[in-house]
């Protein structure tokens, strides 16, 4: 079975600074990796997503994650934050492989202020 | 447009009064998926369907029922609601590949008093 740690909860940061959301994830399987993220009142939506090759993964609105394998870590960075991008965060993994179930970590409240 | 669609999106009802909550796409997909999201534990899964009739526990699957007899639609039901599954509830679907995304429907917001 899989697991996942977003370890912090909320992570406050003012606009144009950059932010890292941090996934930590157990599996004895190979992996695939995604982040999702929830705007206020909405379902979630895909940010991003690993499955193979280059362990940098590049997704919409700026965001980028990189594949760390021996840390067991696929972290979520911006360079540059803005106000829209006040959100939760999910980190999920799957193992790889038609059947396995995709499990979400508890997610990280993303808030930007001016 | 690609959707998935959730009625509806918010729903007070009271203890023991049986209610369905409907989804349905129009993707195409085979896999369709119940989740139900609470403070502090994330989204967790309820029950999932690989395709038509066939349907599977999650992780949380006490009190609850679905049904797959069509492709589109995945109505999940509450036979006897408890104050318990007070949540939000999403239903996402995808292909049958799980390196496919998920879509997710805009949410219900059960209240069981």
């Amino acid at each position: 079975a899989q697991s996942v740690t977003q370890l912090d909860s909320q992570v406050p940061v003012f606009e144009e600074a950059p932010v890292e959301l941090r996934c930590n994830y157990s599996s004895s399987v190979s992996v695939y990796l995604f982040w999702y993220v929830q705007y206020p009142n909405q379902g979630l939506q895909l940010l991003l997503k690993y499955l193979s090759g280059s362990t940098l993964v590049k997704g919409i609105n700026g965001f980028e994650a990189e594949f760390n394998k021996s840390q067991t870590s696929f972290h979520l960075r911006k360079p540059s934050v803005h106000i829209s991008d006040t959100a939760e965060y999910f980190c999920a993994v799957s193992a790889t492989g038609t059947a396995s179930k995709l499990t979400f970590g508890t997610g990280t409240r993303l808030q930007v202020t001016l | 447009e690609a959707q998935v669609t959730q009625n509806p999106r918010y729903l007070i009802t009271v203890t023991g009064k049986k209610l369905t909550v409907t989804c349905s796409q129009n993707m195409n997909h085979e896999y369709m998926s119940w989740y139900r999201q609470d403070p502090g534990l994330g989204l967790r899964q309820i029950y999932y369907s690989m395709n038509v009739e066939v349907t599977d526990k999650g992780d949380v699957p006490e009190g609850y029922k679905v049904s797959r007899k069509e492709k589109r639609n995945f109505p999940l039901i509450l036979e006897s609601p408890s104050p318990n599954q007070t949540s939000l509830y999403f239903c996402a679907c995808r292909f049958v590949d799980n390196n496919s995304p998920l879509h997710f429907g805009n949410g219900t917001r059960l209240t069981v008093t």
